[in-house]
């Protein structure tokens, strides 16, 4: 079974909707963390989260907001859909022991028309 | 000035030749680096970590940390097809609270 698991894999929806994904690991790792990718813009930190009480904003967290339900949970949602939110997602762990690793669930392919 | 840059390439290689990235950074207190692969459409995996100034070697992976140029890259000996992907070099940039940032990637294409 896969470490870092998101639902769905595969999301289409319309603008002005509110949508939930979701990412779960059994890694055991207290940080965590949602990336968006673009084309050709690499990956960008939207929020993370250092332990279920610690949640901070990364550089693009605007129309974003996030939910640590508990160790192993972390939820992104996006409260009002938009067009230019269409992008691929991945929710990643590490381990505050730290090296800093992080890990990758397999992503979630958003599109919002 | 990004804080993490590399070529986007793509880098073109025939199989079986050596595939040399790069990668700079900007914070000069940066302690960890990384190498993942991505192939389109999945997620990153990770290929090294190097911490240490020097070579570190795994398999035909071999990376190279640099911190006084600050620099770090990834050369990938005997390229095959299967190697074809874009690489990410991410560092822990401590001026950013200790988290990872990620460059651009570089985009490798092996021929045969």
């Amino acid at each position: 079974d896969a470490d870092v698991t998101q639902t769905p894999r595969n999301r289409i929806t319309k603008t002005g909707k509110r949508i939930m994904l979701e990412c779960s690991q059994t890694k055991g790792h207290d940080r965590m963390y949602w990336y968006r990718q673009d084309p050709g813009l690499g990956l960008r930190l939207i929020y993370y989260s250092f332990d279920v009480k610690d949640i901070n904003k990364g550089e693009i967290s605007d129309g974003y907001s996030v939910s640590r339900q508990a160790q192993a949970k972390f939820s992104l949602s996006l409260e009002s859909a938009i067009p230019n939110q269409t992008a691929l997602y991945f929710c990643a762990t590490s381990d505050r022991t730290g090296t800093d690793t992080q890990y990758f669930g397999p992503g979630t392919r958003l599109t919002v028309l | 000035q990004k804080e993490v840059e590399q070529n986007s390439g793509p880098l073109s290689v025939p199989e079986g030749a050596i595939a040399s990235l790069n990668c700079t950074y900007s914070d000069r207190g940066s302690q960890s680096f990384f190498w993942y692969r991505q192939y389109s459409g999945k997620s990153p995996e990770l290929i090294m970590s190097i911490y240490s100034n020097g070579d570190k070697e795994d398999g035909r992976f071999t990376a190279q940390l640099n911190k006084a140029s600050q620099y770090v890259s990834l050369l990938i000996r005997d390229s095959q097809p299967s190697d074809s992907a874009t690489y990410l070099c991410a560092v822990n940039i401590k001026a950013a609270g200790n988290k990872l940032t990620f460059g651009g990637g570089t985009r490798v294409l092996v021929k045969p």
